[in-house]
């Protein structure tokens, strides 16, 4: 089983959708969860932390359960900009604090 | 806003040759690592480096490659004999601490490509 895995997509939306991506993770140990955005070509760039009670930062909400082992990206009203790869990143326990385990990504296209 | 740069940005070579990858972290980071991305594959971590030393290395990171921090900005991966697998993007990323929930920034990238 894959360390951090995501539905690869790619998911084509109109502007306005509200779109939602899942990621889970095998490791129960994992302590800190993320979600960063990659445009092509590009470096990963963080776009939210996600905790345990959920968080929202402006039109996108992360949201974690760890019983599940199970982390959701929501974004509503979806903006053209919002178009690239966004990668499900995991931190472990017992590692080096530096050490993200990225998922492949889950590519987004959002369309006029 | 700060920011990690790396250079070159593209860099080929042929196989068997000797390669250094070059970083400058964000000036008050003292946390630095090194990932790589083959293309259409994810990103993968390959070393971390704290108070000159390696804090922990991926199955990757054989002894093909070292890390070097030769002055007080510049932050190195060398890649000594390459192979054609080495290609990929190796981004450089730094940190001010080392929490489990401290920021890393990524520098652009520097794309290989071993011929």
């Amino acid at each position: 089983r894959k360390e951090v895995e995501q539905d690869p997509g790619p998911f084509n939306v109109p502007e306005g959708a509200t779109v939602a991506f899942n990621c889970t993770y095998s490791n129960s140990a994992s302590q800190s969860f993320f979600w960063y955005r990659q445009d092509c070509r590009k470096e990963p760039k963080l776009l939210m932390s996600v905790y345990s009670s959920g968080n929202e930062d402006g039109r996108f909400t992360a949201q974690l359960n760890r019983a599940s082992q199970y982390i959701s990206l929501l974004i509503r009203d979806s903006k053209l900009s919002d178009s690239a790869t966004y990668l499900c990143v995991v931190h472990q326990i017992g590692t080096s604090y530096g050490k993200l385990t990225f998922g492949q990504g889950t590519i987004l296209t959002v369309h006029p | 806003e700060p920011e990690v740069t790396q250079t070159p940005s593209h860099q080929v070579t042929q196989m068997g040759q000797e390669v250094i990858l070059r970083c400058v972290p964000i000036s008050n980071h003292l946390y630095f690592y090194w990932y790589r991305q083959i293309l259409g594959q994810k990103v993968e971590f390959l070393v971390s480096f704290y108070n000159n030393e390696i804090s922990e290395k991926s199955e990757i990171f054989d002894d093909q490659f070292s890390v070097e921090r030769p002055d007080g900005s510049n932050f190195t991966l060398k890649i000594r004999s390459t192979k054609l697998e080495d290609s990929a993007m190796y981004f450089c990323a730094s940190s001010e601490k080392d929490r489990a929930n401290d920021e890393q920034f990524f520098g652009p990238g520097t794309r290989l490509t071993v011929l």
